[in-house]
């Protein structure tokens, strides 16, 4: 079983929509990041979060550390944020990223 | 240009060969990470530096060679290439490991190894 688990896998979904993407993991951590991936694209880093919840535009970050567990939300979805979104997270102790696989989004207009 | 860069971009090689990936920061992170992307897989840490000089092993550190002499720079290198080193190789940089600092990515170099 991997430490990072994401769901779904694959989402589509019509613009406009409210888009949630889970992120569950089974250790301590000291953060967690949500990370986006555009195709044939870099990576760029949406939210770092130890505790609660972020805010930036129309994407939202909570976590749950007692439950660990975290969401990302998209309110009024547009085509634009189609992508693949990668949660992470940093094992306390340990000098590394951990990856989920990743949740590819497609929002259709 | 400000950031982190990475070179080339894409590759193609054959089997046997040596190859170098690059990876430059101009922030004077102390940390720098080359992971690398497959279907199925997400991203794995191949190796990591925590200061220049200091490198050590990640999850998939078999084939790959490491160095950083210089803050700012973190070549990957692939001593002889294989069929199964084919992937998308991020280099990414971090102002400190500990703590919540974020990660920041470069790029990628698409390499394909025939």
């Amino acid at each position: 079983k991997n430490e990072v688990e994401q769901s779904p896998q694959n989402l589509t979904a019509q613009e406009g929509e409210f888009i949630t993407i889970n992120c569950s993991y089974s250790v301590g951590i000291s953060a967690l990041h949500w990370l986006q991936q555009h195709p044939g694209g870099g990576i760029v880093s949406l939210f770092m979060l130890s505790s609660g919840k972020k805010k930036h535009g129309r994407l939202i970050a909570t976590i749950n550390i007692q439950e660990k567990h975290s969401s990302l939300h998209i309110t009024a979805s547009h085509p634009r944020d189609s992508a693949v979104y990668i949660c992470a997270v940093r094992i306390q102790g340990a000098q590394k990223l951990v990856f989920g696989q990743g949740t590819r989004l497609t929002i259709n207009p | 240009d400000a950031g982190i860069t990475q070179s080339p971009r894409y590759k193609i090689t054959e089997t046997g060969r040596q190859v170098t990936l690059m990876c430059h920061q101009t922030w004077s992170h102390s940390y720098m990470f080359w992971y690398r992307q497959d279907l199925g897989h997400g991203l794995r840490l191949i190796y990591y530096s925590a200061a220049a000089d200091i490198t050590d092993k990640g999850e998939v550190p078999d084939g790959y060679v490491v160095s950083r002499s210089k803050t700012e720079n973190f070549p990957l290198t692939l001593e002889s290439a294989t069929r199964s080193q084919t992937s998308v190789y991020f280099c990414a940089s971090s102002e400190r490991e500990e703590g919540t600092y974020e990660q920041y990515f470069g790029p990628g170099t698409r390499l394909t190894v025939t």
